[in-house]
């Protein structure tokens, strides 16, 4: 199984609204990422966990809040959004090596959520 | 600072017409370069990892090659169902970096 599943497929809510986007792998990855995705840009990474601990916050703000509550499970809490934060969220997972050294393998992404902000 | 372009950003082909995509970077320490492709309103599906000049893999009517500069997806008579758009991401010494893609049309 090869497959990253990310809930819900589509979500509209207002600036006041809190919201979590959901995300599943059963591939035994041990690394999992959140991306945003503007209309024709590449993605953006967010935040990535290994071994269910946040190892990289790119400077995302604080009403991006993520959570990896088990190695198969990552959330993404939503609070106080602006219009601008309407996107495709992207979910990932990969491999993660025991180099020690952070690495980036192949990544499987999830369909993504999309996200519209009103 | 990482760079990845890719060239051309759109290319429009007749079926079975073969043709390169061209993905430049400039990265200290490459670690990896991988292709993916992306359907619209989908997120990306992984195609390829390259980890040293010289390398090749090929997936179907997919062939990717890799030099100390660039990289190189060849498709080989192409279907309408590989319209896609193709990202290059590279991995250096920190984290793994997107070219914005190019968006590929091949019409029957």
């Amino acid at each position: 199984d090869t497959e990253v599943t990310q809930t819900p497929k589509h979500l509209v809510m207002g600036m006041t609204n809190k919201k979590s986007l959901k995300c599943e792998q059963h591939m035994g990855h041990r690394a999992m990422y959140w991306y945003k995705q503007k209309a024709k840009k590449p993605p953006e990474l967010m935040f990535v966990y290994s071994y269910e601990k946040l190892s990289i916050n790119e400077s995302v703000p604080s009403r991006f809040s993520p959570e990896c509550p088990n190695s198969s499970l990552l959330n993404l809490h939503l609070h106080a959004l602006q219009p601008e934060d309407s996107a495709l969220y992207l979910c990932a997972s990969s491999q993660f090596p025991t180099s020690g050294i952070l690495y980036y393998s192949e990544q499987y992404f999830g369909p993504g959520t999309r996200l519209t902000v009103t | 600072e990482d760079q990845v372009t890719q060239s051309p950003e759109a290319l429009r082909l007749q079926e079975g017409e073969s043709s390169s995509l061209n993905c430049s970077y400039t990265v200290s320490g490459l670690r990896g370069l991988f292709w993916y492709r992306q359907d619209p309103g989908k997120g990306p599906e992984f195609l390829f990892t390259l980890y040293s000049a010289g390398e090749e893999k090929e997936k179907e009517r997919l062939k990717a090659t890799l030099t100390k500069k660039e990289s190189f997806l060849h498709i080989t008579a192409p279907k309408p169902e590989d319209s896609a758009t193709y990202l290059c991401a590279v991995l250096g010494s920190e984290k793994l970096v997107f070219g914005k893609g190019t968006k590929l049309t091949v019409n029957p």
